[in-house]
């Protein structure tokens, strides 16, 4: 059955750098998005992306973030400078469609020192 | 009001029994509503996804649907052990993309 990959499962940083999250979706889906769970708190939506480019973000998403196709597979979401409020799980997830159900992958636990 | 509403738990059933779970949304135009289970450090995993009024089963599982009243449940029969997690709503909202996520319910099924 095809599935979300995401990688590194576990990324330690310092405050101040930048990373940069990879997912790979399913593979004949269209639409993309990044949410993030901090630990015991709800999941939130990031951005959307649809067609090479943005289609939605949220308040959360600000300048710090971006979200890149750079290939017909990867999606990657780069936070340039992180903070230590950035700790958290980041979801990748793929639809076919819009407004269907989302797919998500495994997640990247995120934890800035 | 939150946009998606649901209690906390945890809600505790016995072994076969039938447990049940609720969500109410704000957003009155909300086109798609899902139903997520989530174990304990794992990721959200899409169980149910119901767009019309009336009820949708798969397996196990019964979605209920009612936009006039802006609710929607979750019927899960024969509980398992393997059941116990957090179950999370989900709608989509008119004219977007985004998926809004209640806090989830923690369901335990007790042997």
């Amino acid at each position: 059955e095809p599935e979300v990959t995401q990688t590194p499962s576990h990324q330690v940083t310092q405050m101040g750098q930048e990373v940069i999250l990879r997912c790979v979706p399913i593979s004949n889906h269209l639409y993309f998005y990044w949410y993030r769970q901090i630990l015991g708190q709800k999941v939130e939506f990031l951005v959307s992306f649809y067609n090479n480019e943005i289609s939605e973000k949220s308040e959360i998403f600000d300048d710090q973030f971006s979200v890149e196709r750079p290939d017909g597979s990867n999606f990657t979401l780069k936070i340039r400078s992180t903070k230590l409020e950035d700790s958290a799980m980041y979801f990748c997830a793929s639809s076919a469609a819009e407004a269907w159900g989302q797919y998500f992958g495994p997640g990247t636990r995120l934890t800035v020192t | 009001q939150k946009e998606v509403e649901q209690n906390s738990g945890p809600l505790s059933v016995p072994e076969g029994a039938i447990a049940s779970l609720n969500c109410t949304y704000s957003d009155r135009g909300s086109q798609s509503f899902f139903w997520y289970r989530q174990y304990s450090g794992k990721s959200p995993e899409l169980i149910m996804s119901i767009y019309s009024n009336g009820d949708k089963e798969d397996g196990r599982f019964t979605a209920q649907l009612n936009k006039a009243s802006q609710y929607v449940s979750l019927l899960i029969r024969d509980s398992q052990p393997s059941d116990s997690a957090t179950y999370l709503c989900a709608v989509n909202k008119s004219s977007a993309s985004k998926i809004i996520f209640g806090s989830g319910t923690r369901l335990s099924i007790r042997p």
